[in-house]
């Protein structure tokens, strides 16, 4: 079974640019997760979508992140501009709604630095 | 959910085994005790949970106190790729709609050859 695939592993850029990632889950997994985890710390919860509807985006500081699933499969999460603080990697996850609710699968994950 | 409290590192001998120690001296009757794990440049990966009994898989054991108020995740037999940062998350059942796991800044373990 192929995991969460995660694109790109590293992205550098400079405060104030635009940067996207994507994430395509577990074939089958309507529940997908953006975590963001910065050095030193455990992930945070940014936006939980099922299917391709948002369940949890309390942790998005909207002003500036926007995520989408449009066809309740693959996501894209958006950072418009970035700031210095966002450097961090950025997890996706998503669970199966008939596996184990507590069992969430991880990405490996995307590197970014702001400059 | 309750607040967790870890020792932020441990080190460990290869070959012997690992306790992981996680305190949750305000956990409720309904909430969970979850591990995660999360090796170098890796997502986390769940390990075991238990409510009030005793668990064991192959990877882990879990040992709960008797009032619940604190739990050990034991590695039986360290091996030098159980180097990671552990998570120890307490959390309510298992359905629920936002089924969110909120993680602390966990221990790292180093196993030593």
């Amino acid at each position: 079974e192929a995991g969460v695939a995660q694109s790109p592993r590293y992205k550098i850029i400079e405060k104030r640019q635009s940067v996207a990632f994507w994430c395509n889950p577990i074939s089958g997994h309507a529940t997908l997760y953006w975590y963001q985890q910065i050095l030193g710390q455990g992930p945070k919860l940014l936006i939980q979508f099922q299917n391709n509807g948002v369940v949890d985006d309390s942790q998005l500081p909207k002003d500036r992140f926007s995520a989408e699933r449009l066809k309740g499969v693959d996501s894209t999460l958006k950072i418009q501009p970035a700031k210095l603080e966002d450097s961090a990697v950025y997890l996706c996850a998503s669970r199966s709604p008939s596996g184990r609710a507590y069992e969430q699968f991880f990405g490996p994950g995307t590197r970014l630095t702001v400059l | 959910d309750a607040k967790t409290t870890q020792p932020p590192s441990m080190d460990c001998a290869e070959g012997r085994a690992a306790n992981l120690p996680c305190n949750h001296s305000t956990i409720s009757g309904n909430e969970y005790v979850y591990w995660y794990r999360q090796i170098h440049s890796q997502g986390p990966q769940y390990i075991i949970h238990g409510l009030k009994n005793n668990e064991t898989t192959e990877m882990a054991s879990l040992i709960i106190t008797e009032d619940r108020k604190s739990s050990t995740l034991i590695l039986p037999h360290a091996t030098l790729r159980d180097t990671a940062v552990y998570y120890c998350i307490v959390r309510r059942g298992y359905g629920g709609a936002t089924n969110k796991l909120i993680f602390g800044t966990g221990t790292l373990l180093a196993v030593q050859p």
